[in-house]
């Protein structure tokens, strides 16, 4: 029971570079979103999907993009790399909204150097 | 600044000892959730509580959602060594379309 796949584990990038963090689900939620961890700040939300072609921005959006082609997949990119992103990141998903538990996976550590 | 307050930041205590941890806001949120999170990994549920005024327990962990859904507490008893970790609330806006987190309280349980 894989749950969420979140990879890379870990990424090392230069400022200006772009990248894809993938995150998988094989629970067959509806719900997905894409969080930021920083130290003192907790998790902050970044874009979510409440359903395949259907995606939102959540509370720190710039600077990323998603797209929800299928059920299973929710790639989050980094359009053009700045040290201000330099965090963890987790994919979340669920089967729905509110009061819905949600299951993560275990993150993307990313450095932009 | 955090929708979500949470107290304190750090907790260091001895195992055996009673603590009791705070979310709060000035916002009314429809649910509210807590978790918690190990190095390395993601958070993962420990309970939702929906109704205001709402208790519930898990264990040696004791939940209550404020009775104006803007608050909640967890109260550990005789903490142990493995409730050594980040706790977060997560409270779930009206709209049900996003989750808003706290920044965490970071708990060590000394044996």
């Amino acid at each position: 029971n894989a749950g969420v796949t979140q990879t890379p584990k870990f990424q090392v990038l230069k400022t200006g570079q772009s990248m894809t963090l993938q995150c998988a689900q094989d629970m067959n939620h509806e719900y997905m979103s894409w969080y930021r961890q920083d130290p003192g700040m907790g998790l902050r939300l970044i874009h979510y999907s409440v359903g395949a072609g259907i995606t939102d921005q959540g509370e720190v959006p710039n600077g990323y993009n998603v797209s929800r082609s299928t059920t299973e997949d929710f790639p989050l990119r980094l359009l053009s790399a700045a040290p201000s992103q330099t965090s963890v990141y987790f994919c979340a998903s669920s089967t729905g909204t509110g009061n819905q538990p949600q299951h993560f996976g275990d993150g993307t550590r990313l450095s932009i150097l | 600044t955090q929708l979500l307050e949470q107290s304190p930041q750090f907790l260091s205590i001895q195992e055996g000892e009673n603590l009791t941890v705070y979310c709060n806001s000035s916002s009314v949120f429809s649910s509210l959730q807590w978790y918690r999170q190990e190095p390395g990994e993601g958070p993962v549920l420990l309970v939702t509580v929906v109704t205001g005024g709402e208790v519930k327990k898990l264990k040696r962990l004791t939940f209550q959602f404020g009775d104006a859904r803007k608050d909640s507490s967890l109260h550990i008893t005789a903490a142990q060594p493995g409730d050594t970790g980040l706790y977060l609330c997560a409270g779930a806006s009206w709209n049900n379309n996003d989750m808003r987190f706290g920044a965490g309280t970071r708990l060590t349980v000394k044996p």
